[in-house]
């Protein structure tokens, strides 16, 4: 079942350190998206990407945060010196290179940062 | 920016029980959708809704999109435990899948 894989589950970091979280989209699927989730709050858009571009970065913060989407190997969420309000669940979602956009995601398990 | 305003937060009913969550907003979408998340897990999207007025069932749940576009509905009939988690509304506002999503309601089932 090759569904949307993020790694690791679990992550824990001191502040100032980094964080790196990848995803690897569903089989024959190339758009990925980034999305956090704060404790007792729903999802937020964070940055969409295709295959070596960033489309849609509207939702990252500006400074620490980046995103990248190789030609080869998973995408790369990544977070410098990280701080305590880093401290989320980060989800990765796919959807299929179709020109229809439906709305329809397929998220994977998520990767949950804790920052001490 | 657009928002959501989800109700109830969270629910706490009997096994057996009908439960009615709602969603709305001062926008108009394209697409509603219904997810529910699991503890510890991503959403999973259970239905969606593509035009305004459309109602659709998937099993127990019933989900409807508002006749303005700015609204819509879940229903569970029956429910058991298995139905316990977090179901979250989210809207499409068109172009690529940029959802805006709602805080989500709680539910727990007890047996």
């Amino acid at each position: 079942n090759a569904g949307v894989m993020q790694n690791p589950r679990h992550l824990v970091r001191r502040r100032g350190q980094e964080a790196r979280l990848r995803c690897s989209p569903m089989k024959g699927h190339s758009h990925v998206y980034w999305y956090r989730q704060l404790p007792e709050e729903g999802l937020k858009f964070m940055v969409y990407l295709q295959k070596e571009n960033i489309i849609d970065e509207s939702g990252m913060p500006k400074e620490r945060f980046s995103a990248e989407f190789p030609k080869e190997g998973p995408s790369i969420l990544r977070i410098q010196q990280v701080v305590r309000g880093d401290s989320a669940a980060y989800f990765c979602a796919s959807s299929p290179p179709t020109g229809e956009n439906t709305g329809e995601l397929f998220f994977g398990e998520g990767s949950r940062l804790t920052v001490l | 920016g657009q928002q959501l305003n989800q109700s109830p937060q969270s629910m706490f009913i009997q096994e057996g029980e009908d439960v009615s969550m709602n969603c709305t907003s001062s926008s108009i979408f394209n697409t509603w959708l219904w997810y529910k998340q699991d503890p510890g897990e991503g959403p999973v999207l259970l239905i969606a809704l593509y035009k305004a007025g459309e109602l659709t069932s998937n099993g127990r749940l019933t989900a409807q999109f508002g006749i303005t576009r700015k609204d819509s509905f879940l229903n569970i009939s029956a429910s058991i435990p298995s139905d316990v988690g977090i179901y979250f509304c989210a809207g499409h506002p068109g172009g690529y899948n940029k959802l805006i999503f709602g805080a989500g309601t709680r539910l727990a089932v007890h047996p």
